[in-house]
């Protein structure tokens, strides 16, 4: 089973800022099968970036995911206030499809 | 505009049995996976297992074979999560999602509201 580790856990910053998340993987991820999702409080998670780099339909330009093999990024251009939420990355390459433990985007 | 609308909030008793349900409607039910991820009080999410409603292929996570069915009524374009026989440690909120196939198999693109699952004596 591949394990899905982000970094970092929380990430305090303030809206403009450029955010940077991290997506490790404890095997190689097969054809950048990884996807991101955000989950805000009391919703569902949403679909935001698939094959490592591809954006799902309606997610702003802002959202970009980069990264092969093991380590993956999500970025986040300049921050909107609607953006800070929980971000989890998951893998699809290999069953079972496992999810990372999500990191926190709080306002600074 | 697709949807999945899933079945309401439930409070069982240890022991008890369980089946909740999601709802498709716009697109072909037959022709995506339908999966179901848990999320536990505070914590992050934790794939299941999913199923193709168009031949009732299912396919389970390790962590979750044997403790719950994954099933599909593809004449009323509904899944369902069951469980023969709930504990405490099943209390979590319960999504299911549209699964792509393909090269995506596993990209879950939509995602129904949850149902929470109380189990408590």
């Amino acid at each position: 089973e591949i394990v899905l580790t982000q970094s970092p856990g929380t990430l305090s910053l303030s809206p403009g800022e450029r955010a940077t998340l991290s997506c490790r993987a404890s095997q190689s991820v097969s054809s950048g099968y990884l996807a991101w999702y955000q989950q805000k409080p009391g919703q569902a998670p949403r679909l935001l970036i698939y094959g490592a780099s591809s954006r799902a339909t309606g997610i702003p330009d802002r959202f970009s995911g980069s990264g092969s093999g093991t380590d993956f990024t999500l970025t986040i251009s300049r921050l909107e206030p609607e953006d800070f939420a929980v971000y989890y990355c998951q893998q699809y390459g290999s069953s079972p499809y496992s999810f990372g433990q999500g990191t926190k985007l709080e306002i600074k | 505009e697709v949807q999945l609308v899933q079945s309401g909030a439930e409070v069982k008793k240890p022991g008890e049995s369980l089946k909740i349900s999601c709802k498709a409607s716009g697109y072909s039910f037959t022709t995506k996976w339908i999966g179901w991820v848990r999320q536990m009080p505070g914590k992050g999410l934790e794939w299941m297992g999913f199923i193709y409603p168009g031949d009732s292929d299912t396919r389970y996570s390790p962590s979750f074979q044997g403790q719950v069915t994954i099933s599909a009524d593809k004449s009323i374009s509904t899944g369902y999560l069951q469980w023969t026989s709930l504990k405490a440690s099943d209390t979590a909120i319960y999504y299911c999602a549209r699964v792509l196939g393909g090269d995506l198999r596993g990209v879950h693109d939509y995602w129904g509201q949850g149902t929470l699952v109380t189990v408590s004596s």
